[in-house]
Parts: C-alpha cells; sequence; structure tokens
C-alpha cells in the first residue's frame, strides 16, 4: 500500500465557493503530480512539482493552483469552483530511482 | 500529435483463460512503458515497467512485451481469475526530467467465473 493520502475522498460544494484539496505523502518522493479523471476516461494530467518550491502546470488547462511548501504536502486550489470542476482529482508522487507513480485514493469533487 | 490507444472497448474472458490487453501509440519513443491496474473509484496501482531495450519482463502471472518497431505493448494475465477484473492502463514517460506519464484510456478486463 502506498503512503499517499488525499481529503477528502468526497466533497460536495456549492458554485462560487473556494475548495483545498489535500494530498500528502510519507515517501520522501521529490516529484507529485496532480491529474484530473472523468469516469470512465483517461488521466490528464494537470500540475506537477520537481521539488519544493516548483509546480508546474500540466498537458490539460486548468484553473486550479498549486503549491509545494513542503517535500510531503501538495495541496490543490480551486478560488471559484464551478460545476464543470465536477471530476475526480487524483494526486501521485515518483521517486528519483524508481519510475513508477504511486497514487492516492483520488477525491471525487461535486460542484452543484 | 502524440498519441496512446487501448481498446475501449471492454474485454469479457472466462475464469482460467488468458487475457490480452493491447496499447499502441503515435509519435513517441518512449525510454520505458508502464502498466497499472486501476479499480472504481480508485487511484492506479503500478504493475509492470517494461524498458526499450526489453522485449518481454514477467511478474508472477503478468507477462508484457513491448515492440519499439510496432509502437505497440501487450499485457498478458495468464490463468485468469474474477480478482483480475479492473482498468489497465499503459502509460508511456513523456518528460525525462520530472518522470511524467501520458496515459491511455484503459480497457476493462472482466472475468467470468
Amino acid at each position: 500500500e502506498a503512503d499517499i493520502y488525499q481529503t477528502p475522498r468526497y466533497l460536495v460544494i456549492g458554485t462560487g465557493k473556494k475548495i483545498t484539496l489535500e494530498c500528502s505523502q510519507t515517501m520522501g518522493h521529490d516529484k507529485m503530480y496532480w491529474y484530473q479523471q472523468d469516469p470512465g476516461m483517461e488521466l490528464h494530467l494537470i500540475h506537477y512539482s520537481y521539488g519544493v518550491n516548483s509546480t508546474e502546470k500540466g498537458d490539460l488547462s486548468s484553473e486550479s493552483t498549486v503549491s509545494r511548501i513542503r517535500t510531503e504536502h501538495f495541496p490543490l486550489t480551486l478560488e471559484s469552483a464551478r460545476p464543470s470542476h465536477t471530476s475526480q482529482y487524483l494526486c501521485a508522487s515518483s521517486g528519483d530511482i524508481s519510475y513508477e507513480q504511486y497514487f492516492g485514493p483520488g477525491t471525487r469533487l461535486t460542484v452543484t | 500529435s502524440q498519441k496512446i490507444e487501448q481498446n475501449s472497448e471492454a474485454l469479457n474472458i472466462q475464469e482460467g483463460k488468458t487475457a490480452t490487453l493491447t496499447c499502441n501509440y503515435t509519435n513517441y519513443s518512449p525510454a520505458y512503458l508502464q502498466w497499472y491496474r486501476q479499480d472504481p473509484g480508485r487511484g492506479p496501482v503500478f504493475l509492470l515497467l517494461i524498458r526499450e531495450n526489453e522485449k518481454e519482463k514477467r511478474k508472477e502471472r503478468l507477462k508484457v512485451t513491448f515492440d519499439t518497431t510496432l509502437k505497440q505493448s501487450l499485457f498478458h494475465i495468464t490463468a485468469s481469475q474474477p480478482a483480475d477484473s479492473a482498468t489497465y492502463l499503459c502509460a508511456l514517460r513523456t518528460n525525462n526530467a520530472g518522470n511524467m506519464l501520458t496515459f491511455g484510456g484503459g480497457t476493462r478486463l472482466m472475468v467470468k467465473p
């Protein structure tokens, strides 16, 4: 079982609210990622980080922002949630030696 | 444009048979390819990695082949069990520095008892 955690697991929130999705890992990995996945669809990379104070946008444009102040923590923030943000958000990390990515359980976000 | 294709139709097989899933890609020259398993509502779980200079990799009942000329990987599960039912994703590394992966859409496997 990978040591990567996401909270909350499920979130239903109204339009216009600010939300932060939490992601933490205890493996000491430098590289962390956020993916967005709609039901039955492929994962799309929306943000990644090479280490502390490093953040980059991924292939899929997203209105969310991320921060990386500590190695173990990579939160994602939506300043003003909209129904179009309804999706599953998956956090992952990878080390320097092995190339596999370890995924958290995901946060299923519903914006009403 | 770069593309990773997996059969979007579900694969239904009988318990005990070998399941074979296909991953085709275009416009990539990946150093390696990975396979993940994803269960409904969960994050993907890493299964196997195969490098461009490897033709075949095995792990227990799993076998992966990698043909860089055909730009194709095949993923086999021998002696399949109902517990193997899940969606299987292939992924290619698309950025050397960040270990970034691009995922295919996955193939859903259903193993019937």
